[in-house]
């Protein structure tokens, strides 16, 4: 079964970058499609980015500062940067992933709260 | 963008009702609708796939069902750990695909 676990700095300072981590077992990372989802504080649920199996990437228009996701097969992992962040990127952070035709996210993390703060 | 419109907001149930949410979306989406349960602390499980497939390991009280536009997902007899917040998602449309706003079932 595959396993999820994020994890992340915790609190960052605004204009800064978030750099988030997620490890995975039980699985081949090259055979899923991955994606980020995070949830503000009280609110709903936000798409952030999409890495593919072929390795294209897709990411949520609305973000104001530049995303980028990416995944290592070295280390099993797929990793989320966010520049400049500023308070609005404040919440729970998932990875999640799946491997059907449908693109449902069947495997998700429990997640990693992440503050931004001065 | 695609929007996703869910109803309602919040419903208060008691165990063994049949409960029932709703998602719309703006514009047809085919079947690339899916659902999903959270509960605070935990992982996000899907539920249903594609608008009525069942996930694996998923009990049979859920159910999913439309196409298009319009969307259900039906709890036949609602359980105590089914006292949680579903979204729905559609995955027809990247950057962005988009959640509901969500539907907290609590006890009623």
């Amino acid at each position: 079964q595959v396993q999820l676990q994020e994890s992340g700095p915790g609190l960052v300072k605004p204009s800064e970058t978030l750099s988030l981590t997620c490890n995975v077992s039980g699985g081949s990372i090259d055979s899923y499609y991955w994606a980020w989802i995070r949830q503000p504080p009280g609110k709903g649920l936000e798409w952030i980015a999409y890495i593919y199996y072929s390795g294209s990437t897709a990411y949520n228009p609305s973000l104001k500062s530049g995303v980028s996701i990416s995944i290592d097969t070295s280390k099993n992992q797929v990793s989320l940067r966010l520049n400049f962040v500023t308070a609005a990127d404040t919440g729970t952070y998932y990875c999640a992933g799946g491997a059907n035709n449908w693109y449902s996210l069947d495997y998700w993390g429990q997640g990693t709260l992440v503050a931004v703060s001065s | 963008d695609i929007q996703m419109t869910q109803s309602p907001s919040s419903l208060s149930a008691s165990v063994g009702d049949r409960v029932t949410i709703t998602c719309r979306a703006s514009q047809s989406i085919n079947n690339y609708l899916n659902w999903y349960q959270l509960k605070p602390g935990k992982a996000p499980k899907v539920l249903i796939y594609a608008a009525s497939n069942l996930h694996s390991g998923v009990p049979s009280r859920f159910s999913g069902s439309g196409s298009g536009t319009d969307f259900t997902l039906t709890i036949s007899s609602l359980q105590p750990e089914d006292f949680a917040t579903y979204y729905c998602q559609q995955s027809y449309s990247t950057a962005p695909e988009t959640f509901g706003q969500g539907t907290k079932v609590d006890v009623k």
